[in-house]
């Protein structure tokens, strides 16, 4: 079935240091999506891709949707203690199919 | 903000038991999904529902597993004779036509 890869599997940062991550497939979908998951909670949706090429910022928050479709990165600037929890990259391939999720983006803040 | 509610927000079961995990859908969403999230890992589709009927399950949802519209508003998901590990973060989620996906907070499913 269809694949993500996200990486890196996990980063420790310094307080107001700039974060990027990504995810890569060998599939093409139409829409990518960042969310982010606190510890016993579900995924936050925290920005929707919907077109190739797309740059969307969200605050701090910057993702871009690939011009592949294969691809997309998140990027959080001037990080803050409260960025701490893990961040997934999904793909959907049209309309309102499923989702596939990469493995998560643990991100640890250290003030 | 419309929210997707999920009960129990946890669920302590015996081996061999049976399981109904509960869900209120976003009320103008049509479609509902059920993902699994084992501890650590990724977060895993299990099956979608559209127009009172599945529209695409995943490997894990076997004869086990069965979803369920009993009446407007809420979604279930029912799993027969659990196992060990069936132990797990069970997440809700609902979409509609030019409306993202929102998830619910989850049921933790604890099977002993």
């Amino acid at each position: 079935g269809q694949q993500l890869n996200q990486s890196p599997q996990s980063m420790f940062i310094q307080e107001g240091e700039d974060v990027s991550m990504n995810c890569t497939s060998s599939s093409i979908f139409n829409t990518w999506l960042w969310y982010k998951q606190d510890p016993g909670e579900g995924p936050v949706l925290l920005i929707a891709l919907y077109k190739a090429g797309e740059l969307t910022s969200n605050g701090r928050l910057t993702a871009q949707f690939g011009i592949t479709r294969k691809d997309s990165f998140l990027n959080i600037s001037a990080s803050i203690p409260s960025d701490v929890g893990i961040y997934f990259c999904a793909g959907q391939p049209s309309g309102n199919t499923p989702l596939v999720f990469g493995k998560g983006t643990r991100l640890s803040v250290i003030a | 903000e419309p929210e997707v509610t999920q009960t129990p927000s946890h669920q302590v079961t015996q081996m061999g038991q049976e399981v109904i995990l509960r869900c209120v859908p976003i009320s103008n969403h049509l479609y509902f999904y059920w993902y699994r999230q084992i501890l650590g890992q990724k977060v895993e589709f299990l099956v979608s529902f559209y127009n009172n009927e599945i529209s695409e399950k995943s490997e894990i949802f076997d004869d086990q597993f069965s979803v369920e519209r009993p009446d407007g508003s809420n979604f279930t998901l029912k799993i027969r004779s659990t196992k060990l590990e069936d132990s797990a973060m069970y997440f809700c989620a609902s979409s509609g036509t030019g409306d993202g996906y929102t998830f619910g907070s989850g049921t933790r499913l604890t099977v002993v």
